[in-house]
């Protein structure tokens, strides 16, 4: 178990640009999650992929951002035309998707969009 | 709809003190309940987790009692140590744990 993975721990943007983020989650683990945290807040649900498939997103995803698991196992999380309200901390989370599975979280990529 | 309250932070505690953290939830189905702590700069750790009424989930010397009729899943520790200090998130997960819903986070300082 080498634990979930994610890319980069930073990124600092200028409003309007593109990021992409990467999550590789632990390699058994079939289902992925995507967080974003903002400062003294909990975790708040963005979206899920079941494999390759995703399953469920949030209305907190606006059209600006888009996910992908192309062959179910890493994943990247585009946010186009960045806003400033953007800014947060980004966490992917795995699961094994069965009995009691909790969520192991990554370390998170922190966005700053100036 | 399905959510989580947690008590406010700061909880400010001196070394061996005992700890509560409150915690609430409301779920329409049977959700099962977790605690997870995070440290300055890393991402969330699984503390403990219950997944049906009357469970206690325990870890590191800390405890979490399932209670359905009060619908609480509360966070004790009966001697803090520095270490400790972190956030605490209470967290519940239903519909066959495809979704999990996270409380706000409750800050712990533990003073030498």
């Amino acid at each position: 178990d080498t634990g979930v993975s994610q890319n980069p721990r930073h990124k600092i943007t200028k409003r309007g640009q593109n990021v992409t983020f990467r999550c590789d989650p632990i390699s058994e683990h079939n289902r992925l999650y995507w967080y974003r945290q903002t400062l003294g807040q909990g975790p708040e649900f963005l979206t899920y992929f079941q494999n390759e498939a995703q399953l469920e997103k949030s209305r907190l995803l606006s059209d600006r951002f888009s996910a992908e698991r192309p062959k179910g196992s890493f994943s990247t999380l585009e946010i186009q035309r960045t806003e400033q309200g953007d800014s947060a901390m980004y966490l992917c989370a795995s699961s094994a998707g069965q009995g009691s599975s909790p969520l192991h979280f990554g370390n998170g990529t922190r966005l700053t969009v100036t | 709809g399905d959510s989580v309250t947690q008590m406010e932070g700061p909880v400010t505690l001196s070394e061996e003190a005992f700890l509560t953290i409150n915690c609430t939830y409301t779920a329409t189905g049977y959700p099962s309940l977790f605690w997870y702590v995070q440290y300055p700069g890393e991402g969330l750790q699984l503390l403990l987790k219950a997944t049906k009424a009357d469970d206690k989930g325990s870890n590191k010397g800390f405890e979490a009692t399932y209670r359905k009729e009060t619908t609480s899943f509360h966070l004790e520790k009966g001697s803090v140590q520095v270490s400790d200090s972190a956030v605490y998130f209470c967290a519940l997960s239903v519909d066959n744990f495809n979704k999990f819903y996270f409380g706000s986070g409750t800050k712990l300082n533990v003073k030498p």
